[in-house]
């Protein structure tokens, strides 16, 4: 167990739809991370958030949104859903903001299916 | 972008064999991690390596950085059905900030 929480496990959902994926991150930690995985792309990130602001983006699409909260849980909304939107999303923590040696955390995962 | 390529993609062996996976790429990392992922769950730290030529062993397992910084490997020896999983590499360029890349995977898979 990594102390990071995410929640729902499974999300079925329909295109078009808008889903809401929610990540607790481990006690003391600032950071966190989103990252979506697929079969064809791997791991890929999407964005950081520390302490309540954004601090790095990646490959995420318009369609997707994030944010931190005062008590540092994140959400990543997702909107307009495509069939290639399904994909594993995975949160991370970590106590830094950046740095060699920084070690992330990750939740188990929201599995999204898109239908 | 894929920065990191893993080698092999798949790997399916017989326990108490050895093998080696690699990570490769033409870019410079300042840092590089390997990640375990089980079924399931989320990837999990291994190690993380910053210097070129570096080597760490954490009991069966041995990690080198590349002297150059731009490529690592991970050799397990008298691998286990423990050792199944997938193998993610991740490097952090410098001077970009936080963000580690990540590589494509290793999908290690040991017969009893």
């Amino acid at each position: 167990d990594s102390g990071v929480t995410q929640t729902p496990k499974h999300l079925i959902t329909a295109t078009g739809q808008r889903v809401t994926l929610r990540c607790s991150p481990r006690s003391g930690d600032l950071s966190v991370y989103w990252y979506q995985q697929s079969l064809d792309q791997g791991l890929q990130f999407l964005i950081q958030y520390y302490n309540g602001e954004e601090r790095a983006k990646g490959n995420i699409l318009e369609r997707f949104s994030a944010q931190q909260f005062p008590d540092l849980h994140s959400e990543l909304n997702l909107s307009s859903l495509e069939l290639g939107d399904s994909a594993l999303y995975f949160c991370a923590s970590s106590v830094a903001l950046a740095g060699r040696y920084n070690e992330q955390f990750f939740g188990p995962g929201t599995r999204l299916t898109v239908l | 972008t894929q920065l990191l390529e893993q080698s092999p993609q798949f790997l399916s062996i017989q326990e108490g064999e050895n093998l080696t996976v690699y990570c490769n790429s033409s870019s410079v990392f300042s840092s590089l991690q390997w990640y375990r992922q089980e079924p399931g769950e989320g990837p999990v730290l291994l190690v993380t390596v910053v210097t070129g030529g570096e080597v760490k062993k954490l009991k069966r397992l041995t990690f080198q950085f590349g002297d150059a910084r731009k490529d690592s490997s991970l050799h397990i020896t008298a691998a286990q059905p423990g050792d199944t999983g997938l193998y993610l590499c991740a490097g952090l360029p410098p001077n970009t900030g936080n963000q580690f890349y990540f590589g494509t995977g290793t999908s290690l898979t040991v017969i009893p």
